[in-house]
């Protein structure tokens, strides 16, 4: 298994622009998790889906952030307009049921 | 609210020595709590559960304990190596929530040869 695969790897944007943050989980995992890290704050639980239904969507900031999981196997975590303060990593991670997660390499975010 | 502390001091230790790692949490005890490994520029990798009903747990050259009494969880890491540097994070699940982890802001270890 090639593990959570998250695209792009590293995305330099100008304030305004929309965002697409890509995600596939593990085949037979049925959570996937949306994470944000930063120095200040450490990794920031944004949305989680449990067999593709979003559960539970308080970790995320505004209006400006949206998260699908339209199948089983990609998951997409889009801002837009983008802002500078939106500069983080984003992980996508997913387990099977209440398990241990398993994370993608990230996508380092910079909004100029 | 219910938080995860841990060190936010970077730990430093001579190779070959055990390192101790601590997390503490507040209000309720959680079902489990879960131990990470994040290196830099990569995503956390699990490395051990231990539920409440636990008071140890094993694995390799690591040690987890869990006491609810002090509501805090010690991670071992015996006969340290300069490869076990990393920053290491202690997360659990909010109460009646089952299905989410809140992250500790994870303590660096740097052992040194």
């Amino acid at each position: 298994d090639a593990g959570v695969i998250q695209s792009p790897r590293h995305e330099v944007t100008e304030m305004g622009q929309e965002v697409t943050l890509r995600c596939k989980p593990i085949s037979g995992h049925d959570y996937l998790f949306w994470y944000r890290q930063t120095m200040m704050r450490g990794l920031e639980l944004l949305i989680y889906f449990n067999n593709n239904v979003p559960i539970d969507d308080s970790g995320m900031p505004e209006d400006r952030f949206s998260a699908k999981m339209p199948n089983a196997s990609f998951s997409t975590l889009k801002i837009q307009p983008s802002e500078p303060r939106d500069s983080a990593v984003y992980f996508c991670a997913s387990s099977f049921e209440r398990a241990g997660y398993t994370f993608g390499s990230g996508t380092r975010l910079t909004v100029v | 609210s219910q938080k995860i502390e841990q060190n936010s001091e970077a730990l430093n230790i001579q190779e070959g020595k055990t390192a101790t790692l601590t997390c503490n949490y507040t209000n309720y005890s959680p079902a489990y709590l879960q131990w990470y490994r994040q290196d830099p520029g990569r995503g956390p990798v699990f490395l051990l559960l231990i539920r409440e009903n636990e008071k140890e747990k094993r694995k390799e050259r690591l040690k987890v304990t869990f006491d609810t009494t002090l509501k805090q969880s010690l991670f071992h890491i015996t006969a340290s190596q300069p490869a076990d540097s990393a920053t290491y994070l202690c997360a659990r699940p909010p109460y009646n929530q089952g299905g989410k982890l809140i992250f500790g802001q994870g303590t660096e270890l740097s052992v040194k040869p």
